[in-house]
């Protein structure tokens, strides 16, 4: 049974880069033709996607977010990262590593992580 | 951007219907897609590509589209169906979610 894990730091200082990691257990990252994606949470509020990354590595990006955002994949570790810069208080959030299946007009986030909370504060 | 309406609550009383809108423009025209959020987690998927139940959810939940509203059914509703549900789309290579709609069953 698949399973994603979000790791990295709880506490970023404004202006510096978050970075967190999702680790892929319990089959390959690169198996199936899935995409791989991020997806946050501030606190109350909804969801927005960040980004993904397609199986063939091409990258796409929420346009509110695409100048600071970076996401990668390391097929050899089975896991997939996230760079966000520049970060302020406004990134505060639960962030979310997800699953993506899709296909000819569609794209869905069938398999979740369970979340992890970055604080942006000094 | 495309945007995604939802009422932000519902209420339904236990072992009724809920029903719970997503509006957008020509929102038939796309799929549609359902998660289910409870205190605490992660969401879950329920509905994909408007009216198809991943393995694990119950017949209770069904979805429908067409015209500007996407409609999550659920039938007999349960304590345990109490959460936050997001509707979302793909729109020009964007994923968009709806604001959410808080389900109390009453």
């Amino acid at each position: 049974q698949l399973q994603l894990q979000e790791s990295g730091s709880g506490l970023v200082k404004p202006s510096q880069t978050l970075s967190l990691t999702c680790a892929v257990s319990g089959g390959s990252i690169s198996s199936g033709g899935y995409s791989w994606s991020w997806i946050r949470q501030p606190p109350g509020k909804g969801l927005e996607w960040i980004g993904y990354i397609y199986h063939s590595g091409s990258t796409y990006y929420n346009p509110s977010l695409k100048s600071r955002v970076t996401i990668s994949v390391d097929r050899s570790k089975n896991q997939f990262s996230l760079k966000l810069s520049s970060v302020t208080a406004a990134d505060t959030a639960v962030y979310y590593c997800a699953r993506v299946d899709y296909g000819d007009s569609y794209w869905y986030f069938d398999l979740w992580g369970r979340g992890t909370l970055v604080t942006v504060s000094s | 951007s495309y945007e995604l309406t939802q009422p932000l609550s519902v209420s339904v009383a236990l072992g009724q219907t809920a029903r719970i809108t997503c509006g957008g423009n020509n929102i038939g025209s796309k799929n549609v897609h359902w998660y289910q959020q409870k205190p605490g987690q992660a969401p879950v998927l329920v509905i994909y590509r408007d009216s198809n139940r991943p393995s694990g959810i119950p017949e209770r939940f069904s979805g429908s589209n067409s015209g500007n509203t996407a409609t999550l059914t659920i039938s007999r509703a349960q304590a345990g169906d109490e959460a936050d549900y997001y509707c979302q789309v793909w729109d020009s290579s964007t994923e968009v979610f709806g604001g959410g709609t808080k389900l109390t069953v009453l």
